[in-house]
C-alpha cells in the first residue's frame, strides 16, 4: 500500500504571498490531519478533515485554512505569508472511523518564507 | 506550561547502551500514548502505541506508561547507530488531535 504523499516537497515564497500544499492519504483513509513543525515550537496540530468536513481545529490564525476533496485528498492554504510561517508542514492520515487511531505521516513540505 | 514536556537533548550514547527517553504531561484526559521516530528530512514514523498503564515491548523497544504520575518512557536496548534520530512522544484523548513533545535528538556513537 502506498504511503502518504505530499507535494511539493520544498517551496520558497516571499512575505505576503499565499501558498497551497497538497496531501494524498493512504488509500482507504478518510481522515487527514495537518501539523506544523518548527525548531522552536515543535509539532503543532493545525486541523483535521474527515469526509470533506473540518472535524478538529488547532490554535492557528485564520490565514491557515484547508479543505478535503471527495477522494480524501486534502489541501492546506496559507495566505499573507509571514517569516514565522517557515516550517515543515506534515500531513497524517488515518481511517478516521475510531476515536483514537494510529496516524501515518507523510514526508512533509518544507516551506521557506523570505 | 506546555501540555507535554520532553527534554530536547541532545542525547549521545555509545553503541549497545540502553537509552531512556521520557515525557511528562499535565492533561489527565490523555488516554493514548505514542512514540514516533523521525529521521532528518523525513516525516515521523510510529514506533509504539499504548493505551493503558504498564509496559509494552516490541523487539528492542519498550514503552512504559504511568498514568498516576503522568509520565511515559521509551527504552531502547542494545542501541544501534541506525537508532540515531529524533524521538517524539505524542498523546491524545480520543479526537484526532495529537499533542507532541518537543522531541529528543538521539545520537548513537559506533
Amino acid at each position: 500500500k502506498a504511503g502518504v504523499t505530499q507535494t511539493p516537497r520544498y517551496l520558497i515564497k516571499t512575505r505576503g504571498q499565499q501558498v497551497t500544499l497538497s496531501c494524498s492519504p493512504i488509500s482507504g483513509h478518510r481522515s487527514v490531519s495537518w501539523y506544523q513543525q518548527t525548531p522552536g515550537q515543535g509539532l503543532q496540530f493545525l486541523f483535521e478533515y474527515f469526509s470533506e468536513t473540518q472535524r478538529n481545529k488547532g490554535n492557528f490564525p485564520g490565514r491557515f485554512s484547508g479543505r478535503q476533496f471527495s477522494n480524501s485528498r486534502s489541501e492546506m492554504n496559507v495566505s499573507t505569508l509571514e517569516l514565522g510561517d517557515s516550517a515543515l508542514y506534515l500531513c497524517a492520515s488515518s481511517s478516521g472511523l475510531a476515536g483514537a487511531e494510529t496516524q501515518y505521516f507523510g514526508p512533509g513540505t518544507r516551506l521557506l518564507v523570505l | 506550561q506546555k501540555e507535554v514536556e520532553q527534554d530536547p537533548g541532545p542525547l549521545s550514547v555509545p553503541e549497545g547502551a540502553i537509552v531512556s527517553l521520557n515525557c511528562t504531561y499535565s492533561n489527565s484526559a490523555f488516554q493514548y500514548f505514542m512514540w514516533y521516530r523521525q529521521y532528518s528530512r523525513k516525516g515521523p514514523e510510529l514506533l509504539m502505541y499504548t493505551y493503558s498503564s504498564g509496559n509494552k515491548e516490541d523487539g528492542r523497544f519498550t514503552a512504559q506508561v504511568d498514568k498516576s504520575s503522568k509520565y511515559i518512557s521509551l527504552f531502547i536496548r542494545d542501541s544501534q547507530p541506525s537508532d540515531s534520530a529524533t524521538y517524539l512522544c505524542a498523546m491524545f484523548s480520543g479526537a484526532q488531535k495529537l499533542v507532541f513533545g518537543q522531541g529528543t535528538r538521539l545520537t548513537i556513537n559506533p
